[in-house]
Parts: structure tokens; sequence; C-alpha cells
């Protein structure tokens, strides 16, 4: 079994400041981890993914995550926000040996002018 | 390319009727899955397929039943609606375990 839990449900945050979206996850086989970003009345896209090798994953729009295999965690970040990264963001794991995708239930990140 | 598509895009059922939401992709994925969302609930797997004629049960299955008779088409039946099935639901496809999951724009769902 497998499970994820996002720490924060929401975070506020000022234009330009950094920010951290904190995602813990708990799984007895080796997984894959992502995060996905939904904008309001969208379907979900690709921020970025770990499957293996560097620990440190750059995505897109200027997002990072770091997979901590000891703390089972994978937190992502962003150095300096935009009004337009407002969003709700999923951390998600999935088994490497089968096909169930297992969301966390969600953060959502307003930033403010 | 359309991605992936759903239809409807909005519903209103009555408690005990039945219908079909429909999803297609037309990247060739083998992997397509049904999704619900719920408010600080995330998204939840209903059902998933790894290819045609292959089909298993995710984390919320019931009161759900699925088909994969072709590789483009993946719908998802409510055979009895009930008011716990209002919701969000998301359509996604991915050409295989490991790779991006690439999802519809939703079909909006209430149940009276």
């Amino acid at each position: 079994a497998q499970s994820v839990t996002q720490l924060d449900s929401q975070v506020p945050v000022f234009e330009e400041a950094p920010v951290e979206l904190r995602c813990n996850y708990s799984s007895s086989v080796s997984v894959y981890l992502f995060w996905y970003v939904q904008y309001p009345n969208q379907g979900l896209q690709l921020l970025l993914k770990y499957l293996s090798g560097s620990t440190l994953v750059k995505g897109i729009n200027g997002f990072e995550a770091e997979f901590n295999k000891s703390q089972t965690s994978f937190h992502l970040r962003k150095p300096s926000v935009h009004i337009s990264d407002t969003a709700e963001y999923f951390c998600a794991v999935q088994s490497t040996s089968y096909g169930k995708l297992t969301f966390g239930q969600g953060t959502i990140l307003t930033v403010h002018p | 390319n359309a991605g992936v598509t759903q239809t409807p895009k909005f519903q209103v059922l009555k408690t005990g009727q039945s219908m079909t939401l429909q999803c297609a992709q037309d990247m060739n994925h083998e992997y397509m899955s049904w999704y619900r969302q719920d408010p600080g609930m995330g998204l939840r797997l209903i059902h998933y397929s790894v290819g045609a004629g292959i089909t298993d049960q995710g984390e919320v299955p019931n009161g759900y039943n699925v088909s994969r008779s072709t590789t483009e088409d993946f719908p998802l039946r409510l055979l009895s609606a009930a008011p716990s099935q209002t919701s969000v639901y998301f359509c996604a496809s991915a050409q295989g375990l490991s790779y991006e999951q690439y999802f519809g724009p939703g079909t909006r769902l209430t149940v009276t």
C-alpha cells in the first residue's frame, strides 16, 4: 500500500518570495514521484517527476523538488513566485511495478501582489 | 492531436439514473485511468487499464464500471447514480508506468 501526505492545505505567499510545498509519502515498494499543478477549472499538468538518479529534479516554470529517501519526502520549491503560480499543487506516488497512482490531498498556493 | 477528450463537461442526474462518461485519447497510450476529485481529498483512482481488454480497480471502484474495447476509448459507467457520486471526474492517459499522465478537462457531475 502507498500513501501521500501534503503537509499544508493552503500556502499564502507574496510575489517574488520563495515557497516550499511539503510532501511526505509512504510505500512498501520502490516508487516514482510526481508533482502536478491544477489551474482553476482545468485538468492537471505535470510539473516534474523523479524516477531515479539525481535527487534534485528540475521542472517547468522554475520549480524544483528534492527526493529524500531517508525522510520519505519530495518537497517542491521555487525561489521566487509569480502571481501566475497561483494554483493547486498535487504530489503523487506510483509503484515502479504496477500502475496505481496515488495523489496527496493538494496544496492551494495563493500568490499575493 | 486532441490529447485526452471527455464528454460531457457538465451533467446533472437524479438518484438512480445511469449514465456513461466518455473518454478518448489519440496518442496511442496503453495506460488509461479514471479519477474523481473532491474538495480536500485530492484525486482518487476509480479504475484503470493497462491496455485494451485489461482493466483493474483503483481506490474507490464501487458504483462504477469500466471496459476497454479499444486503445482509444475508456468509458466510465455509473449504473445507479447516488448523491455521493457528485464530483469532478478526470480521465487520464499515459504511455507507460513512469510516464507523464495527460489529463482531460474533466466532467462535473451533480447527482440530486
